[in-house]
């Protein structure tokens, strides 16, 4: 079954900590994996997509096959940095059809 | 990238009655958009694919007769909520599949009483 599983309904970290949110996946083939980010009262928007191996506002991902994850990451936490924020999938020749997690909270704190 | 707006942006109605959401691609000709729907703290859920001048394909468990989706241009997608229920209150989402990413619409909330 195609899956994206965050675990994390909410973290709370404060400011200048490290920040990992978690996300695996299922899915039988070779994935396109993405981070999207909806900030309060905007639209949903891309952050990181793992073919373009970039890292945006201090957040990178690596995509772990063996593991099945990829998880997001940043050093030093920032109270910008506070949204929601959906892992997401999608199949090969699929489209662009998204199969998205159950989305983390991220809340940093001064 | 491309730009999507949704219309309208909050709409409440009737129990009963069919409500019409509009999805333009205003600077990208999109053959494919697609619908999403999402509950309150829950996840975006794939509710079908609307393709330009056919029939949209659904997914599983999304009533076609209940979501009627019309594509007719290559800017303009419509899903109409059709003898809509309390239980089909909920925040609608179009995306756009542009070259390298998707684009979202900003959503429309739709209540009904």
């Amino acid at each position: 079954a195609q899956r994206v599983t965050q675990p994390e309904k909410l973290l709370s970290v404060f400011k200048g900590a490290p920040v990992e949110l978690k996300c695996n996946y299922s899915y039988s083939g070779s994935p396109e994996l993405f981070w999207y980010v909806q900030y309060s009262r905007q639209r949903l928007q891309l952050l990181l997509r793992h073919i373009s191996r970039e890292s945006i506002k201090g957040f990178t991902a690596d995509l772990n096959k063996g593991e099945t994850s990829f998880h997001l990451k940043k050093p030093f936490a920032q109270e910008e940095d506070s949204a929601m924020y959906y892992c997401a999938l999608s199949g090969r020749n699929q489209g662009g059809k998204l199969i998205f997690g159950q989305g983390t909270e991220l809340s940093v704190k001064p | 990238g491309a730009v999507v707006s949704q219309h309208p942006s909050r709409v409440i109605c009737k129990s009963g009655t069919s409500v019409k959401i509009e999805c333009r691609s205003l600077d990208f000709q999109a053959t494919t958009m697609f619908w999403y729907r999402q509950f309150p703290k829950q996840s975006l859920m794939l509710m079908a694919t609307s393709n330009e001048g056919s029939k949209a394909t659904y997914e599983q468990g999304v009533e076609k007769d209940k979501f009627l989706i019309n594509h007719a241009s290559l800017t303009l997608s419509t899903l109409t909520v059709t003898s809509a229920h309390p239980e089909d209150s909920s925040f609608y989402i179009c995306s756009v599949q542009g070259r390298t990413e998707a684009f979202f619409g900003q959503g429309t909330r739709l209540t009904v009483v």
